[in-house]
This record gives C-alpha cells, structure tokens and sequence, in this order.
C-alpha cells in the first residue's frame, strides 16, 4: 500500500511564488502524479514524474527524488485562478491504480 | 470531443435503495476506475477494471458493485449494503500501455445524496 502526506493548507499572495510538499511510503512506485481540483469540479492532470529531477511545464514545476520518498509541486506567478485543491497520487508498481493524498488547498490572496 | 461522461450530476435517493451511476468513456482508453471523495478528504478507489470483464476492488469495495461489459462503459451501484453513501463519485480512465504517463482523466463526477 500506499501512505501520501501533504499540507492541508497553504495560503499565498498573488505573483508570489508556493511550494507544495508531498511524502510517501510504497510497497511499489511507478511514478508520481500531481492533479488540480476546483471545488466540485473534477482533477485534472498537472504533472508527473517517474525519474529524480525537476520536471517544468509554464508556471508549474514538479520535483521528485525516489530514495528520499518526496516530491514538490511549484506554482510560479500566482494567479486568483489558482485558487485549488492540488493532489498529491502515486501509481504502484504493478498496475496502473493510484493512491492519493489528501489534497493542499491553496487559497491565493490579491 | 472525446471525453468521459457521468450522469447525473445531482443524486437524492431514499435511505435504503440501490443507485447505479453511469460513466461512459470514447477515448478508447483501456482501464477505468471509480473513486469517491468526502469533503476534505482525498479520492479513495472503489473498484477499477483494467479490461472488459475483468474487474478488481479498490480500497473501499464494501457496499458497491461494478460490471464492465463494454470497453466504454463502467457503472457503479451503490447498494443499500453502503453504510455511508453520501459523497462525490468521480470516475477515471487512463491508457495502460505505450510510453508516458497513462494519466488518469477524469469525469465530472455525480454528488449523491442518500436521505
């Protein structure tokens, strides 16, 4: 099984810059995943990285390192828009289903 | 437009009776999955199906049901046997072959309340 921890909260300033922490523990690892949910609406798919380094894709960056168990999420420039859920999911070894945090609401403020 | 549909959106159903909510997929993806999230809380898989008539339980199968009798299609019923039904139900596909992510799309999920 799967164990993910990240912050349940996390408030910023618009422009500024936020850093979303996420641990976990595995029977298995086949890559980590990071999605955007709006209140009541659906995730989406944000990042995902498999191999240790920093993966950068516009105002977002992810990071992992496998033998620490810990990943980031970045969010650069912050916009009201990024107000959200963001969920940490790790996908075990040997199929294809996720294990997911809890999820870090982040709140931005202008 | 490829993409996954859920309906409905809005669920009440009486204490007691069984609900089957639809997921309908045309991205020809290969696996899908159900989740239910409670507020505050992350998703949790009920049941996943990585191929037509195959089908295997998540972490909180009690009280659900599944069928996959088509590659596109994957309902789940909710059955009386569900202590706590009330929740959003959110159901995923993904690839499960070929090089990248094989993210997980999701579909716009159905809030059912049990009265």
């Amino acid at each position: 099984g799967q164990n993910i921890d990240q912050p349940t909260e996390m408030t910023a300033t618009e422009g500024a810059i936020v850093q979303i922490n996420c641990t976990y523990q595995t029977s298995g690892f086949n890559g980590l995943f990071w999605y955007q949910q709006h209140a009541g609406e659906a995730p989406t798919f944000l990042s995902y990285n498999v191999l240790d380094g920093l993966e950068e894709k516009g105002r977002f960056s992810s990071f992992l390192s496998r033998s620490k168990g810990y990943s980031y999420l970045l969010l650069k420039e912050l916009q009201m828009k990024d107000s959200a859920s963001y969920l940490c999911a790790v996908r075990d070894r040997n199929d294809y289903k996720l294990s997911f945090g809890a999820g870090t609401t982040v709140t931005v403020r202008a | 437009d490829g993409g996954i549909t859920q309906s409905p959106k809005y669920l009440f159903r009486k204490e007691g009776q069984n609900v089957t909510l639809s997921c309908e997929q045309n991205l020809n993806h290969d696996a899908m999955y159900w989740y239910r999230q409670d507020p505050g809380q992350g998703l949790r898989l009920i049941y996943y199906s990585q191929i037509v008539n195959d089908f295997q339980k998540g972490d909180i199968a009690e009280g659900y049901s599944v069928s996959r009798e088509k590659k596109e299609s994957f309902p789940l019923t909710v059955t009386s046997a569900q202590k706590n039904p009330t929740a959003f139900y959110l159901c995923a596909s993904s690839w499960t072959s070929g090089r990248g992510p094989n993210e997980q799309f999701f579909g716009p999920g159905t809030r059912l309340t049990v009265l």
